[in-house]
């Protein structure tokens, strides 16, 4: 399994401002993935998260908007850009790890509220 | 193009009833299906996966390729399983490392 810690837990933001969220793993991980979940809404992918290489983005989500930082194998940063309130939503880090790599493990989430 | 149904958003059913949370999909071959829990105040995390066909705390879910079903199934309700189901499944349509999910069923098990 993997320990997923991410923060902040929550934060209020003032529209056209941004918000870094950062997502820190136990363990050495070669994936990472930003997750969206809207309110009333499933969770979608938005990105990603390949240590030494640029992120993968999803259909919909651009890198202006949400850039993502890998910086090693234990750490990952998504960035929301000039912050909407149609931004408000919860966020999600996940991990792919250990001998079964389809298992995904998840952060607690950052509550983003724009006001 | 892949899809998650869970068609109820709230199910409410009594301690000791049996509970069924249903999930259909939609997937141009052989993906491989999941449901993740979240307990209040809790991670998402895996419950069960279709193929290692076990029984985790004391839910189930069998894959049905005719119906294009992966329901999730207990006999008796227990207080502490109320909490947020989603079923989501993966496969190479998804994109290689994508989890795609359905929009969650909320189960309420009433003491």
């Amino acid at each position: 399994s993997a320990v997923i810690s991410q923060k902040p837990s929550r934060d209020i933001c003032q529209r056209g401002t941004s918000l870094t969220i950062q997502c820190q793993v136990d363990s050495q991980v070669t994936m990472m993935f930003w997750y969206r979940q809207q309110p009333g809404q499933s969770l979608t992918l938005i990105a990603t998260a390949n240590q030494g290489s640029e992120a993968t983005y999803e259909s919909g989500f651009v890198i202006d908007k949400f850039p993502i930082s890998r910086p090693n194998l234990t750490f990952s940063t998504l960035t929301v850009s000039n912050m909407s309130p149609e931004d408000s939503s919860i966020y999600l880090c996940s991990v792919r790890t250990g001998v079964d790599k389809n298992i995904q493990y998840f952060g607690a989430g950052t509550r983003l509220s724009v006001l | 193009a892949q899809r998650v149904t869970q068609p109820e958003k709230l199910l409410s059913v009594f301690k000791g009833a049996p509970v069924e949370l249903k999930c259909n999909y939609s997937y141009s071959g052989s993906p491989e299906l999941f449901w993740y829990v979240q307990y209040s105040r809790q991670r998402l995390q895996l419950l069960l996966r279709h193929i290692s066909r076990e029984s985790i705390k004391g839910f189930t879910a069998d894959l049905n390729k005719g119906e294009t079903s992966f329901h999730l199934k207990k006999p008796f309700a227990q207080e502490e399983d109320s909490a947020m189901y989603y079923c989501a499944l993966s496969g190479p349509q998804t994109g290689a490392n994508n989890l795609f999910f359905g929009t969650g069923t909320r189960l309420t098990v009433i003491p």
